[in-house]
């Protein structure tokens, strides 16, 4: 069990680019997230998935949007990059063992932008 | 709103207890997690208290208190591996699925 991938570990973009950030779990869980931690503090909540076919916006969602494109892969896609995105960003996942409150993390990708 | 608060840094010495507190403004939550992080590493679940109480998993414990909106991580016999930062979390009742974090405690351990 590879657990929570992501992809790339790192990018760093210029001002007004995009990419998209990839997430695939192998755990069969239902729900997935998508988090941003800065230097320092917590993680946010950008967006996550309850299950497969529906996303909901979480603390911090503005400039991001995401796909949940079947019960493993979650994406997270930034349209046009801006400096104060600059972060790591964390995707997990959750299922039934646990709830919500027991999420396994990815090793996140860390992201700068220009 | 909703909001939790932990000590930024804590020092410890290598072999001994060292307690991490969290405390918390929430309306209504289902519990309190805590999660372990390493410098450049992803968080992980270490435990979660669901009720009021200890609970106990090896040289890591964690307790609640509704009442007092409180809740610690208490991790005996200190190991050097064990420095990291530690986060607090809650799920409120109103957000099935978020999780509200604290933004972390760092324990630095000393031989």
């Amino acid at each position: 069990n590879a657990g929570v991938t992501q992809t790339p570990k790192f990018q760093v973009l210029k001002t007004g680019q995009s990419m998209t950030l990839q997430c695939a779990q192998d755990m069969n869980h239902n729900s997935m997230y998508w988090y941003r931690q800065d230097p320092g503090m917590g993680l946010r909540l950008i967006y996550y998935s309850a299950s497969e076919g529906t996303t909901d916006k979480g603390e911090v969602p503005n400039g991001y949007n995401v796909s949940r494109l079947n019960k493993r892969e979650f994406s997270l896609r930034l349209e046009s990059a801006a400096p104060s995105q600059t972060s790591v960003y964390f995707c997990a996942s959750s299922g039934t063992s646990g709830g919500a409150d027991t999420q396994y993390f990815g090793p996140g990708t860390r992201l700068t932008v220009l | 709103g909703q909001s939790l608060e932990q000590p930024s840094e804590v020092t410890a010495v290598e072999g001994a207890i060292v307690q991490i507190n969290c405390t918390y403004q929430t309306s209504g939550f289902y519990g309190l997690s805590w999660y372990q992080q390493h410098d450049g590493g992803a968080p992980t679940f270490l435990s979660y208290n669901a009720l009021d109480g200890l609970e106990e998993t090896g040289r890591f414990s964690s307790f609640l208190s509704r009442s007092d909106s409180y809740g610690y991580l208490l991790l005996q016999e200190l190991q050097m591996k064990d420095s990291a930062s530690y986060f607090c979390a809650v799920r409120a009742t109103d957000s099935n699925y978020q999780l509200i974090w604290g933004a972390g405690t760092k324990l630095i351990i000393k031989p």
